[in-house]
């Protein structure tokens, strides 16, 4: 079994509707992370979360929220979808920081998003 | 404030030859990561190598290895003996140590192995 899933993998939806995206993870990491991918612009932090007590926006939280579960859960809302909202979520997961790179970060296979 | 900079869009290279993606990238943090990720056309992320800023050593895994050059600020991925599988999109990303730990990502480097 995969060490991070998300679901749904795609999901098309309305402008104005609400949409939950789910990450679980099995690595026992306490960071976890949710990216959207548009083409040409690479990876795009949205929120990251160091524990189930820690949430912080990244660079472009506008127009979404989470929700940490639990040590291995993390949840991405939509609250009205848009269509620029169109776009690759990924979801990732990573230890604590040291000098030998052991916060790498593990991503989860991706949510196809399309916002009608 | 931290920036990473790809700016080969796309890349071709011969099968069985060696390719060098570059990487360069700007911070104030006297310590920070630098990774490499390869994203097939399935779409998955994966994590191919890591350099730290101490590191005296470049990074090498299997036929993959980081040609760190500090002084440039430059963290080069090198493919060798380049295989059909290879073709995909490589992306950098730095991590500085110091404040969030947060992860940027470059825009990305398209490549394609030639039969």
């Amino acid at each position: 079994d995969a060490d991070v899933t998300q679901t749904p993998r795609n999901r098309i939806t309305k402008t104005g509707k609400r949409i939950m995206l789910e990450c679980s993870q099995t690595k026992g990491h306490d960071r976890m992370y949710w990216y959207r991918q548009d083409p040409g612009l690479g990876l795009r932090l949205i929120y990251y979360s160091f524990d189930v007590k820690d949430i912080n926006k990244g660079e472009i939280s506008d127009g979404y929220s989470v929700s940490r579960q639990a040590q291995a859960k993390f949840s991405l809302s939509l609250e009205s979808a848009i269509p620029n909202q169109t776009a690759l979520y990924f979801c990732a997961t990573s230890d604590l920081p040291t000098s030998a790179g052991t916060d790498t970060q593990y991503f989860g296979p991706g949510t196809r998003l399309t916002v009608l | 404030a931290q920036k990473i900079t790809q700016t080969q869009p796309g890349m071709f290279v011969q099968e069985k030859e060696a390719v060098t993606l570059d990487c360069t990238y700007d911070t104030s943090d006297p310590s920070y990561g630098l990774f490499w990720y390869k994203q097939p056309s399935s779409g998955e992320m994966i994590f191919l190598i890591y350099q730290g800023s101490y590191d005296q050593q470049n990074a090498t895994e299997g036929r993959y290895s980081l040609n760190f050059q500090k002084a440039r600020k430059s963290a080069n991925l090198v493919i060798s003996a380049s295989q059909l599988g290879d073709s995909a999109m490589y992306f950098c990303a730095m991590r500085e140590t110091s404040g969030t730990y947060k992860y940027i990502f470059g825009t990305g480097t398209r490549l394609k192995v030639l039969a």
